[in-house]
């Protein structure tokens, strides 16, 4: 079962704000956030483990409502170098399945 | 963490013949997954490939037309045989070092145009 995220794409001017949602209809156990640069391959951004428990190296943050079988991904202060598509994906079985992906352009 | 090296990077096949896309990991992993990207699109998984088993396929994918192999913990194939104009697409190894909650690593792709 594909995660749904949300919006579909965002345009920021540098310095402002955004926030990518993901939902799923199946329990997830754990959310993966990966951004993908056009032509590149994807690039991990985030892990959110039930429990709350976050493994990241960005400078991003994420929350993950269990109950709600839900993720959001927050960009603050947003730089030109995010802007890529960003992929949710939910642990399922050991597979990771992803979302359809959030198109993310920053401009000057 | 973990490089991983896919080959070929692009390739122009003829309808009808096989390309076989190679993927080797600097260290060794015990699941491997192979993934399929159309232009514009997410990614979609088209098996899970561990060492010494048989490969597992999702839905819509069939053994026949994507057999894999896996001889050892650092090294996949994926062929896709018969290729038609549809399966022009980018196709992804990628495998994780230490279970499904920790980072996933991915080649570089294999962007594939079949004429």
């Amino acid at each position: 079962q594909q995660p749904v995220q949300s919006p579909q794409a965002v345009i920021l001017r540098e310095g402002e704000d955004a926030v990518i949602n993901c939902s799923s209809s199946k329990a997830l156990y754990s959310v993966h956030w990966y951004r993908q640069k056009h032509g590149e391959a994807p690039v991990f951004l985030m892990i959110l483990l039930k429990g709350g428990e976050q493994k990241g190296h960005e400078k991003i943050s994420a929350s993950f409502n269990e109950k709600k079988q839900q993720s959001s991904l927050y960009l603050t202060a947003s730089q030109l170098s995010y802007s890529g598509t960003y992929f949710c994906g939910s642990n399922q079985g050991g597979k990771l399945i992803f979302g359809q992906g959030t198109e993310l352009s920053v401009k000057p | 963490s973990a490089v991983i090296s896919q080959k070929p990077s692009r390739d122009i096949c003829q309808r009808g013949t096989s390309l076989t896309i190679q993927c080797q990991v600097d260290s060794q992993v015990t699941m491997m997954f192979w993934y399929r990207q159309q232009p514009g699109q997410s990614l979609t998984l088209i098996a899970t490939a561990n060492q010494g088993s048989e490969a597992t396929y999702e839905s819509g994918f069939v053994i026949d037309k994507f057999p894999i192999s896996r001889p050892n913990l650092t090294f996949s194939t994926l062929t896709v045989s018969n290729m038609s104009p549809e399966d022009s697409s980018i196709y992804l190894c990628s495998a994780d070092t230490g279970g499904p909650n920790t980072e996933a690593f991915f080649g570089q792709g294999t962007r594939l145009t079949v004429v």
